[in-house]
C-alpha cells in the first residue's frame, strides 16, 4: 500500500530552466509534507516543507505547492542549476507520528 | 556540531547471518529512527526509539529489532540475513518532541550487502 507515490522516476531538464517534481498521497491525515534531496552515498537532506494548512511555500528558488483536494503536492526549483542533480523524495507525516512515509524518488537530471 | 554518525559504512555479510549497525545522534537529540532504502521498494520506516523506548514500528518482520542507549545512541540488528535485506540503512536523528519535519537529519547510511 503505497500511501505516497512519485510516478515519475526520472526527469531531465536543461540549466535554467523550471524543474517540476510531483507527488501524489492517499492519506488524508497526513499533516505536513516534506522535499528532501539525496546525492549517491549520502543521506536525505531535508529540502523544504509545507502544512497542509497551505498551499504554498517558498524558499529561495525551491517552491512548494499542495492541493489537498487533489492530494497532490510539487516541487518546483527555479532557475534549475547542475546542482540540482540528484534523487528527489517527496514525504509525508502525521501531526505526533514520528514516523517519515516517502516516495519512491525522482531522479533529476539538470543538463548544462 | 557533529551530524548524525552511522557505522560500519559498508558491511558484507552471508545468509543467515546476523548484523548489527549503530547509528550516534546529533548531540541533544532524543529520537532515532532507522529506515531501508531498497530500489524497489524506496524509502521504508524501520521503527524509532525515544528515550530508549520504541515508540513507533514499521511494518517489517520480527528479525529486525533495535534499541536505544541512555546517551541516545541507537542499533538495529537483523538477524538471519536473507538476500532481500540487501540495502541501505539510514538513521534520522531529531530532538523528538514537536514537529519533526524540519528537524530530521539523515547519516550517510550503512549499506548492507547480504550474498
Amino acid at each position: 500500500d503505497q500511501q505516497v507515490k512519485q510516478n515519475s522516476p526520472s526527469l531531465s531538464v536543461q540549466e535554467g530552466r523550471i524543474s517540476i517534481l510531483n507527488c501524489d498521497y492517499t492519506n488524508s491525515m497526513f499533516d505536513y509534507f516534506l522535499w528532501y534531496k539525496k546525492y549517491p552515498a549520502e543521506g536525505p537532506t531535508f529540502l523544504i516543507s509545507i502544512s497542509s494548512i497551505k498551499d504554498k511555500n517558498e524558499d529561495g528558488r525551491f517552491t512548494v505547492f499542495l492541493n489537498k483536494s487533489a492530494k497532490h503536492l510539487s516541487l518546483h526549483i527555479v532557475p534549475s542549476q547542475p546542482g540540482d542533480s540528484a534523487v528527489y523524495f517527496c514525504a509525508a507525516l502525521t501531526q505526533g507520528a514520528q514516523k517519515l512515509v516517502f516516495g519512491q524518488g525522482t531522479r533529476l537530471t539538470i543538463n548544462p | 556540531k557533529a551530524g548524525v554518525t552511522q557505522t560500519p559504512r559498508y558491511l558484507i555479510k552471508t545468509r543467515g547471518q546476523q548484523v548489527t549497525l549503530s547509528c550516534s545522534p546529533i548531540s541533544g537529540h532524543r529520537s532515532v529512527s532507522w529506515y531501508q532504502q531498497t530500489p524497489g521498494q524506496g524509502l521504508q520506516f524501520l521503527f524509532e526509539y525515544f528515550s530508549e523506548t520504541q515508540r513507533n514500528k514499521g511494518n517489517f518482520p520480527g528479525r529486525f529489532s533495535g534499541r536505544q542507549f541512555s546517551n541516545s545512541r541507537s542499533e538495529m540488528n537483523v538477524s538471519t540475513l536473507e538476500l532481500g535485506d540487501s540495502a541501505l540503512y539510514l538513521c534520522a536523528s531529531s530532538p523528538g518532541t514537536g514537529i519533526m519535519n524540519t528537524e530530521a537529519f539523515f547519516g550517510q547510511g550503512t549499506r548492507l550487502t547480504v550474498v
